[in-house]
């Protein structure tokens, strides 16, 4: 079964740090890139960033660039983030997902909450 | 970065027909770039529900049906069933180099 499973969410104080992984089974996970999705209380999706299948190339949005850091371990079938100096507005459920033909998400996780507040 | 616009709700009763439209710009919509569609229920995993603008993936009913028109897309529910309540949201890729979400539809059964 494909299958993405997201972890390592939390409760953060503002300024804080956590990582997020993304668990992929059941496909060939070194062949697709993959994306992080983000969705605040009562918003919709957000895009937050992608990475190419050998995590050559990286590509965020602009209010996470310098803090956030995608990166894979093909070896291990993981999806990470890295997020430094949290914002309360960083708090979502965050998603991760499987690219397909570079233009639409056709796997997700069930996603993994972070709350930034003090 | 920009986002496309969805009406916040829609609501029909069982066995109607209801239309989602999604308004992009020419940088993404209008750029012939294509548009999909996601459900979505709280506490689960997004789900795609139609890609390349007009395609159901397998398993998708065809009760759904999607089309695009210049800097617009629509998604049709036709036979509305209790199961289709929940949010709905379009995506596509912007010129710019990123992707883009609706800003999300509650459809509603009544």
């Amino acid at each position: 079964e494909v299958q993405l499973v997201e972890s390592g969410g939390g409760l953060v104080q503002p300024g804080g740090s956590l990582r997020l992984s993304c668990a992929a089974s059941g496909f060939t996970f070194s062949n697709y890139w993959m994306i992080w999705v983000r969705q605040a209380p009562g918003k919709g999706l957000e895009w937050v960033a992608n990475i190419k299948k050998d995590g050559s190339e990286t590509y965020y949005m602009d209010s996470v660039k310098g803090r956030f850091t995608i990166s894979r371990d093909n070896a291990k079938n993981l999806l990470y983030v890295e997020i430094n100096g949290l914002r309360v507005d960083d708090t979502a459920v965050y998603y991760c997902g499987r690219i397909n033909y570079y233009y639409y998400m056709d796997v997700w996780g069930k996603g993994t909450t972070v709350t930034v507040s003090s | 970065q920009s986002v496309l616009t969805q009406p916040p709700s829609v609501s029909g009763a069982p066995g109607q027909r209801v239309t989602i439209s999604c308004t992009g710009s020419s940088s993404n919509i209008g750029a012939r770039y294509d548009v999909h569609w996601y459900q979505h229920l709280p506490g689960t995993a997004p789900k795609l529900l139609i890609y390349d603008t007009t395609n159901r993936p397998s398993g998708v009913p065809d009760r759904f049906s999607a089309s695009k028109s210049g800097t617009s897309a629509f998604l049709a529910i036709t036979g509305l069933q209790a199961e289709d309540e929940a949010d709905y949201y379009c995506q596509s890729y912007d010129s710019g180099g990123f992707y883009v979400f609706g800003t999300g539809t509650k459809v509603t059964v009544l």
